[in-house]
């Protein structure tokens, strides 16, 4: 099983609205509602920003949205803050292997 | 306040075993799936182990099938992780994670996202 592909690097100034995107395919990202984003800081553990494509858990903030179109899921980020700056990973649901794929991860640059 | 704790890493030769574990604390354990992530250095994200809340269903990625043995104690508290046969492609930070809701399992497949991780612990295969 591949990895989703997410773009290397995405940046954008504070105030702004960035979108990274994470495109699998019918056995995974296309196939189901079963999307989650991750947000990790360097040398900080993983943190749950969004799941099941569009829901946010308790305590993250409304400026991060899901959201999937065919066989590409996307974060978007409103409001660009300095915070915001660290890796993003989605991964899906697939039916191509035992537990989810991650997604190759996107470098968030606050500008 | 809800934490995962993990503990147990560190050098180990090519073909060896180690043993993490994971201590939960200020949630009701019994009652959350859980799983092992990994991530290389420089790397991206692995999930390649899940447990159910009660411990009767397990998972693992193909990477670690054979060689690697998840468990936990809900009377104490704590997930362990039995690592056997080690490679360097092992060579990690691994990170314990509670699954969040349900999560979705089909006959052959699981889907969870993970809410509360753990800080990490690194372990090194290496001669």
């Amino acid at each position: 099983q591949s990895a989703l592909t997410q773009p290397a690097s995405v940046s954008g100034s504070p105030g702004q609205s960035i979108t990274i995107s994470c495109t699998g395919t019918s056995s995974d990202v296309g196939g189901y509602n079963f999307v989650s984003w991750y947000q990790q800081h360097p040398g900080k553990a993983p943190k749950l920003m969004i799941y099941d494509v569009s829901n946010r858990p308790s305590g993250v903030s409304n400026r991060f949205s899901g959201s999937k179109s065919g066989n590409t899921a996307s974060l978007t980020i409103s409001g660009l803050q300095a915070d915001d700056e660290a890796d993003y990973y989605c991964s899906s649901y697939t039916s191509s292997a035992t537990l989810d794929v991650f997604g190759t991860g996107t470098k968030v640059t606050v500008l | 306040q809800v934490q995962l704790v993990e503990s147990g890493g560190g050098l180990v030769k090519p073909g060896g075993s180690l043993r993490l574990s994971c201590a939960a604390s200020g949630f009701t354990f019994s009652d959350y799936y859980m799983g092992w992530i990994r991530q290389a250095p420089g790397k991206g994200l692995e999930w390649f182990s899940y447990i159910s809340n009660s411990g009767t269903i397990i998972y693992y990625a193909d990477s670690v099938k054979g060689r690697f043995t998840i468990s936990r104690d809900n009377a104490k508290n704590s997930l362990h992780l039995q690592m056997n046969s080690l490679r360097a492609e092992d060579t990690a930070v691994y990170y314990c994670a509670r699954g969040l809701g349900g999560g979705y399992c089909s006959s052959t497949s699981c889907y969870h996202a993970f809410d509360i991780w753990g800080q990490g612990t690194m372990v090194t295969v290496s001669s």
